[in-house]
C-alpha cells in the first residue's frame, strides 16, 4: 500500500540553529502534501497545506518564514524549521493525499523535534 | 467549541470486549477520518467515509450524516488495539478539523 516517509524520526538541535524534515511519498505522486503539528496529549493541528509547485498556504497563525516548506516534486516536500527556539520544541507530522481531491490521506511517522 | 468532538476521551477494556468510540462534528463535511496514533507518534489512517459503513478487520466505521455523528467499532479487542484513536473532519478539499483523541487500553 502507499507509504509515507518522514525523516528524520527524532532529532535534537541547539537554539539558534534551522532543522529540515522532510516527507516523501513512496509509491504514489502526491501534488498536496500537509504538516501537522502536535503538542503532548493534544490534538494535531494543521501548520500548512504544500502544493507541488507553487508556495504552501499556512494557516492563520503560523509564521511562513519561520517554517519554510518546499514542494519541489510530486514526492517529496520539506519543512524547515529555521533559528529554532525551545518553543518550537514539539511533534511535527506531514501526511500526503492521493489521487485527487479527496483521496485518502497517508501519515509520516513524525518528527519529534527537541531544542536546547 | 471544538468542531470535533470526541467520546471517551479515556477508555480502558479487556481484551475481547467490543468497543465504541464516538466523534460528533459541527461543520458540514466531505468526508469523515478515523485515524490510529501509537505511541511513539505514527499515524495510519483508519477509514475515510462520507456515508454508511466501512468495515476492515475488526474495525468498523460508521456516519450518520444527518445526525453528524461516526462511530468506530473494535470487536474482540486485542491489546494491540491499545493506541489513541482519532476523529478528523474533512470540508473541502484541503480542511480537517481534528478531534483531541479516543485513548485506548486494551488489557489482557
Amino acid at each position: 500500500g502507499a507509504v509515507v516517509s518522514q525523516h528524520p524520526s527524532r532529532v535534537i538541535c541547539k537554539s539558534g540553529t534551522s532543522v529540515k524534515i522532510e516527507c516523501r511519498s513512496l509509491d504514489f505522486q502526491a501534488t498536496t502534501m500537509f504538516w501537522y503539528r502536535q503538542f503532548p496529549k493534544q490534538s494535531l493541528m494543521l501548520m500548512a497545506t504544500s502544493n507541488e509547485g507553487s508556495k504552501a498556504t499556512y494557516e492563520q497563525g503560523v509564521e511562513k518564514d519561520k517554517f519554510l516548506i518546499n514542494h519541489a516534486s510530486l514526492t517529496l516536500s520539506t519543512l524547515t524549521v529555521t533559528s529554532a527556539h525551545p518553543e518550537d520544541s514539539s511533534f511535527y507530522i506531514c501526511s500526503a493525499r492521493e489521487q485527487g481531491a479527496f483521496g485518502k490521506l497517508f501519515f509520516g511517522s513524525g518528527t519529534q523535534l527537541s531544542v536546547l | 467549541k471544538n468542531e470535533v468532538e470526541q467520546s471517551p476521551q479515556n477508555l480502558t477494556a479487556q481484551e475481547g470486549e467490543f468497543i465504541t468510540i464516538n466523534c460528533s462534528y459541527s461543520v458540514g463535511i466531505s468526508a469523515l477520518h478515523w485515524l490510529q496514533q501509537h505511541p511513539g507518534g505514527g499515524i495510519v489512517s483508519l477509514f475515510m467515509l462520507s456515508s454508511g459503513k466501512k468495515k476492515h478487520g475488526r474495525l468498523i466505521a460508521t456516519i450518520n450524516i444527518q445526525e453528524k455523528h461516526s462511530s468506530l467499532h473494535i470487536t474482540a479487542s486485542h491489546p494491540r488495539d491499545s493506541a489513541v484513536y482519532i476523529c478528523a473532519a474533512q470540508t473541502g478539499a484541503n480542511n480537517l478539523f481534528f478531534g483531541t483523541g479516543t485513548r485506548l487500553t486494551v488489557i489482557p
